[in-house]
C-alpha cells in the first residue's frame, strides 16, 4: 500500500483566514483525491487532483474556496480559503493503488475554525 | 452519479454475536466495493473488498457478499470482539475513478 504523509495533522484557525494542507505520496500516482469528513459524518469527495490539469470538483465544492495544486505525481495541496466555522472538519487526501482499486488515506488534517 | 445507502446507522451486539451491515448502490457501472473501518481519531482503513464478478469473499471473521442484480452488498462480522467497535463505511466505485461512500454504521460490541 502507498505511504501517504499529510500535514499539518491539526490546526486551529481564525475565521477569514486560509490553510494549506500538504499531501506527499511515496510513489507516483495519476490521481489524488481530497475528501472532507465533517464531525460524525461520512466521507465526501471534494475534488480529484490530476497532474498537469485542473482539478475536478464535485457538486457543492468550488475552486475559489478549495484551490488545489498538483505540481507532480507525488504531491498535492488543498487550500481551505476564507474559512468559517462550517469548514471545521477532517480533510483527508487519498490515492488508489496501481490496479486502480484499493483506496488508501493519509492521516488526515483536523481543522477547527473559531 | 453514484449513490450509496447504508443501514443501520448504529448497531449494538453482544460479544461473540454476529453483526451485519447492508448497503445498496445505484450505478450499475460500479464494479468495486470496499469496506472501511474507522476507529475514533484515526483514518479509515480498508478491511475487505469485493469485485463485481465475485459473489462472496471471506477473510477470517469478516465476509462480504454482493448481489449485483439487486445492487446490494453486505458486511458480515462473526464472533464479534470489543476491538471490532468502530464506524464502518461501505463504498462503491469503478476502477481508477472516485469512490463514493455510504453514510456509515457505528458498531458497538458489548463485552
Amino acid at each position: 500500500s502507498a505511504v501517504i504523509s499529510q500535514k499539518p495533522s491539526r490546526d486551529i484557525c481564525q475565521r477569514g483566514t486560509s490553510l494549506t494542507i500538504q499531501c506527499q505520496v511515496d510513489s507516483q500516482v495519476t490521481m489524488m483525491f481530497w475528501y472532507r469528513q465533517q464531525p460524525g459524518q461520512s466521507l465526501t469527495l471534494i475534488a480529484t487532483a490530476n497532474q498537469g490539469s485542473e482539478a475536478t470538483y464535485e457538486s457543492g465544492f468550488v475552486i475559489d474556496k478549495f484551490p488545489i495544486s498538483r505540481p507532480n505525481l507525488t504531491f498535492s495541496t488543498l487550500t481551505v480559503s476564507n474559512m468559517s466555522p462550517e469548514d471545521s472538519s477532517i480533510y483527508l487526501c487519498s490515492v488508489r493503488d496501481r490496479g486502480g482499486e484499493k483506496l488508501f488515506f493519509g492521516s488526515g488534517t483536523q481543522l477547527s475554525v473559531l | 452519479g453514484e449513490n450509496v445507502e447504508q443501514h443501520p446507522s448504529t448497531l449494538s451486539v453482544q460479544e461473540g454475536d454476529s453483526a451485519v451491515i447492508k448497503c445498496t448502490y445505484s450505478d450499475s457501472a460500479s464494479n468495486y466495493f470496499p469496506w472501511y473501518k474507522q476507529e475514533l481519531g484515526k483514518r479509515p482503513q480498508l478491511i475487505i473488498d469485493i469485485r463485481s464478478n465475485v459473489g462472496e469473499k471471506k477473510d477470517q471473521r469478516i465476509a462480504v457478499t454482493l448481489n449485483k442484480t439487486a445492487k446490494h452488498f453486505s458486511l458480515h462480522i462473526t464472533e464479534t470482539q470489543p476491538e471490532d467497535s468502530a464506524v464502518y463505511f461501505c463504498a462503491a466505485s469503478t476502477s481508477y475513478q472516485k469512490v463514493t461512500f455510504g453514510t456509515g454504521t457505528k458498531l458497538q460490541v458489548i463485552p
